[in-house]
């Protein structure tokens, strides 16, 4: 059973903060890795995506892989208002179908 | 761009109708399309895998006559809810692989499927 693991939170983080999203998961052959957003009563919109382990950034986006501790994260720098929505965090192996998490809730109070 | 789009985005009918929902890729071919239900503040389950001009894969779970998959061409996917009744109630989602195959998939906007 492939599972991905987040924590549903909520998380807060005041407006400006750096806001830290985690997410494990089982299948050590999973070779592509998604965070997408859904806000309330909308579908999920991708953010990001990441094959490598590392860093790769994009605006104040930021994801983090490391394969070895199956291990991914999401940060986001001077964290906005409008960032408030659940975070999904995804899993693939080569050509199948994608593993969601159960997504973590985000708060950014002003 | 990956646009993907669907129609209608909200409906509501009466027990016992049929809905279909179509799920259209705007701007690139879709080699595999997605479909999934989602009910409120749950998360996203995956009831099917459309690939085009092939029978459509369902989740365990999932009855195959009664939600009906056409995956007519490249850019077109539809879903039939057969036979609606309130329990199937729900915000539907689709979602588009790009051609040549990678795994990362864009979402539709979604479709309310009220069952009276």
């Amino acid at each position: 059973q492939k599972e991905v693991e987040q924590n549903s939170g909520p998380l807060s983080v005041p407006e400006g903060a750096i806001a830290s999203l985690n997410c494990t998961y089982s299948d050590r052959g999973s070779q592509s890795f998604f965070w997408y957003r859904q806000y309330s009563g909308k579908s999920p919109e991708l953010i990001m995506f990441i094959y490598s382990n590392g860093d790769k950034e994009d605006g104040r986006f930021t994801a983090q892989l490391n394969k070895a501790s199956q291990y991914v994260s999401l940060l986001i720098r001077d964290s906005q208002p409008s960032d408030s929505a659940t975070y999904l965090c995804a899993v693939a192996s080569y050509g199948n179908k994608l593993v969601f998490g159960a997504g973590t809730i985000l708060r950014v109070k002003s | 761009g990956a646009v993907v789009s669907q129609h209608p985005s909200w409906v509501i009918c009466k027990s016992g109708t049929s809905v279909k929902i179509e799920c259209r890729s705007l701007d690139f071919q879709a080699t595999t399309m997605f479909w999934y239900r989602q009910f409120p503040k749950q998360s996203l389950m995956l009831m099917a895998t459309s690939n085009e001009g092939s029978k459509a894969t369902y989740e365990q779970g999932v009855e195959k006559d009664k939600f009906l998959i056409n995956h007519a061409s490249l850019t077109l996917s539809t879903l039939t809810v057969t036979s609606a009744h309130p329990e199937d109630s729900s915000f539907y989602i689709c979602s588009a692989r790009r051609r040549p195959s990678t795994d990362t998939q864009y979402f539709g906007p979604g479709t309310r499927l009220t069952v009276l």
